[in-house]
């Protein structure tokens, strides 16, 4: 079946402009996580999404950064006013569990900001 | 919050020789801990999971063990081989909240 799928794969923008990235997660996977990674560091967590509970938020770096999650599957993460510390690899992950288990990760966005 | 740290950043070791990865997390309340491994340029992948009920799990070349009163766990690999080559990341979690990541460990295994 077909895994988690994140677009665009690559996107370079200019300072100052929004950004869309998408997460289709893997069907009927209930948890769905967005995170960071900057050029060779770790995964730095970002939002977390499990069924029709409220998203945690709490590792969004600012309030530039936003993402939701539509119908319980799509995931949009949204970037305005882009800055060049923005750039990083951005990983979507999908789960099946209600209790956390492994997760399945995306290819990544790559993100580059000018 | 959780807080995950790993050591080593880096570790170098010969072929057929082992690797061990540490970590520690701060939330008495975790009891999920996976380890992920990251080859170059490619998505993490899960390679062995452990729960808090218990001590000790192994898959073939690698073991997780973990200390729940000292908070900490690690990985095991042995008998490396240049394909064990990656980043290692660990992580936990209480089981209803965020995963959270620790630091990675990029492994070098040499022929």
């Amino acid at each position: 079946g077909a895994g988690v799928s994140q677009s665009p794969s690559n996107k370079v923008t200019e300072k100052g402009k929004d950004v869309e990235l998408r997460c289709d997660p893997i069907s009927g996977h209930t948890a769905l996580y967005w995170y960071r990674q900057s050029l060779g560091q770790g995964l730095e967590f970002l939002i977390y999404f499990q069924g029709n509970s409220a998203p945690d938020k709490s590792g969004l770096p600012s309030d530039r950064f936003s993402a939701e999650r539509t119908g319980g599957s799509v995931s949009t993460l949204t970037i305005q006013r882009t800055q060049q510390e923005d750039s990083a690899v951005y990983l979507c992950a999908s789960s099946s569990t209600k209790i956390t288990g492994e997760l399945f990760f995306g290819e990544g966005s790559r993100l580059t900001v000018l | 919050g959780e807080n995950v740290e790993q050591h080593p950043s880096t570790l170098s070791v010969q072929e057929g020789d082992s690797a061990v990865i540490k970590c520690t997390y701060s939330d008495s309340a975790s009891n999920y801990f996976p380890w992920y491994k990251q080859e170059l340029g490619k998505r993490p992948q899960l390679i062995i999971d452990i729960r808090s009920n218990v001590g000790e799990k192994k898959d073939q070349r690698i073991a997780v063990t973990l200390n729940k009163t000292a908070k900490h766990f690690s990985l095991h690999i042995t008998e490396t081989q240049p394909e064990d080559s990656a980043v290692y990341f660990c992580a936990a979690s209480n089981g209803f909240q965020k995963l959270v990541f620790g630091t990675g460990t990029r492994l070098l295994v040499s022929p």
